[in-house]
């Protein structure tokens, strides 16, 4: 099966400052790569994903970044605020457009932004 | 919003007790997945339902899991008897069928003494 490792497993930046997380994926039919944040005690929530046709995709602060032939891609977010800590998952599929739709999650990365 | 809902949120027990958690899907939505999160790690998949089929179980331990969704909407998962190393957060997510997002519920948090 796909075995997606994501690092750094902790992240500390200054309010304002930039934030990467990178993930990589072992299966090349991989197809569908989103990015969840999950607040202590909540529930996951997609904050953004990337299908394989593209390279790069962006939301306001955030952005994500795929590179097919390395088999990684990468979370990126800008001007960083206390709210944007939490832990973030990413995850790979293999499925999309079918009806199975498996994801495969990395371990996560606690993010903290110090005000 | 629709919201997918789960219950209990929080549960504890004591290993050989059975426990089952309940998952409402977002309605409309065919596809039910019920992962399993411990503590540090990112969530595991242990069973997908399509409509009330389970399409994929492969990692379901079904010496003790069980997983249903009869009417093809709400489902239950159970563990009988519970171990110690069961204790986790379980997830239940769904789908629309032809669409690729996800949508997770709140999370039962087990807890096994």
């Amino acid at each position: 099966g796909e075995n997606v490792e994501q690092h750094p497993s902790t992240l500390s930046v200054q309010e304002g400052d930039s934030a990467v997380i990178k993930c990589t994926y072992s299966d090349s039919a991989s197809n569908y790569f989103p990015w969840y944040k999950q607040e202590l005690g909540k529930r996951p929530q997609l904050i953004i994903d990337i299908r394989s046709n593209v390279g790069e995709k962006k939301d306001q602060r955030i952005a994500v970044t795929l590179n097919k032939t390395a088999k990684h891609f990468s979370l990126h977010i800008t001007e960083t605020q206390p709210e944007d800590s939490a832990v973030y998952f990413c995850a790979a599929s293999r499925d999309r457009g079918s009806t199975l739709g498996r994801l495969y999650f990395g371990r996560g990365t606690q993010l903290t932004v110090w005000p | 919003e629709a919201e997918v809902a789960q219950s209990p949120r929080y549960k504890i027990t004591e290993k050989s007790q059975a426990v089952a958690f309940w998952c409402d899907p977002i309605s409309g939505h065919a596809t039910l997945y019920w992962y399993r999160q411990i503590l540090g790690q990112g969530p595991e998949l242990l069973v997908q339902f399509q409509d009330e089929s389970v399409v994929d179980d492969s990692q379901l331990p079904k010496d003790r899991f069980s997983a249903e969704r009869l009417k093809g909407v709400d489902s239950t998962l159970k563990i009988q008897p519970a171990e110690l190393g069961d204790s986790a957060m379980y997830l239940c997510a769904s789908r629309l069928s032809g669409a690729d997002t996800q949508y997770f519920g709140p999370g039962t948090r087990l807890t096994v003494l």
